[in-house]
């Protein structure tokens, strides 16, 4: 089962305009997420994260929101650039087994210029 | 910086046959991890390491065996290759536990025909 999941499998922008990313979670155990962004022919590279204890964290262009009771986080990037076009994953873990890291099926983001 | 690699990059094996991947980290990171990157799954943890020496089954381990005898080291073997395990295979290295980023390598694409 999966258990992060981003119902998104595309989404296009507008250079300039904002990106919002989805994700849903069913584990409750969860309480650490974190955004990759993964270019074609190469790894995943660590985009942003944030703790449960927290509801919004931000970094320059990008900011993550987690809505614990609606078990929902979300990854915004304002202004959205052509070479953030990549395909971004949603990922969470839980403090019981934090080794056991769950991805979700990623976001195709296409920022077109 | 070399990071995280991964030998080789692409592989085609025939049903049956047996091969391993190499995933060489030079950060003395402590974790280390290989997942399985399917269409519309995301990644998925196949096993993990805490530590030389040490392995443990992650959430899709069946047909994988997995080495580390080496801190820098983390092999993943298929010892009777299926059509089941095409798949681009990434592994990953934290400097602790899973509440850091992870670093990836830049994958292994593997065909079994």
């Amino acid at each position: 089962d999966q258990q992060v999941k981003q119902n998104s499998p595309s989404l296009s922008v507008q250079e300039g305009r904002i990106s919002i990313l989805n994700c849903d979670y069913t584990n409750s155990m969860f309480d650490y997420f974190l955004w990759y962004k993964k270019y074609p022919a190469e790894g995943p590279t660590f985009l942003i994260s944030i703790s449960s204890i927290k509801d919004k964290n931000e970094d320059g262009r990008f900011t993550v929101f987690l809505n614990k009771s609606a078990k929902h986080l979300s990854l915004h990037i304002v202004p959205s650039q052509p070479g953030d076009s990549a395909v971004y994953f949603c990922a969470a873990s839980s403090s019981r087994n934090n080794n056991d890291m769950r991805f979700g099926a990623g976001t195709r983001l296409t920022v077109k210029p | 910086n070399a990071g995280v690699t991964q030998t080789p990059k692409f592989r085609v094996l025939k049903t049956g046959q047996s091969m391993t991947l190499l995933c060489a980290q030079d950060m003395n990171h402590e974790y280390m991890y290989w997942y399985r990157q399917d269409p519309g799954m995301g990644l998925r943890l196949i096993h993990y390491s805490v530590g030389e020496g040490t392995t443990a089954k992650g959430e899709v381990p069946d047909g994988y065996n997995v080495s580390r005898l080496k801190k820098q080291n983390f092999l993943l073997g298929l010892e009777s290759a299926a059509p089941s395990q095409t798949s681009v295979y990434f592994c990953a290295s934290t400097p602790a536990t899973g509440y850091t980023e992870a670093f990836f390598g830049q994958g292994t694409r593997l065909t079994v025909v």
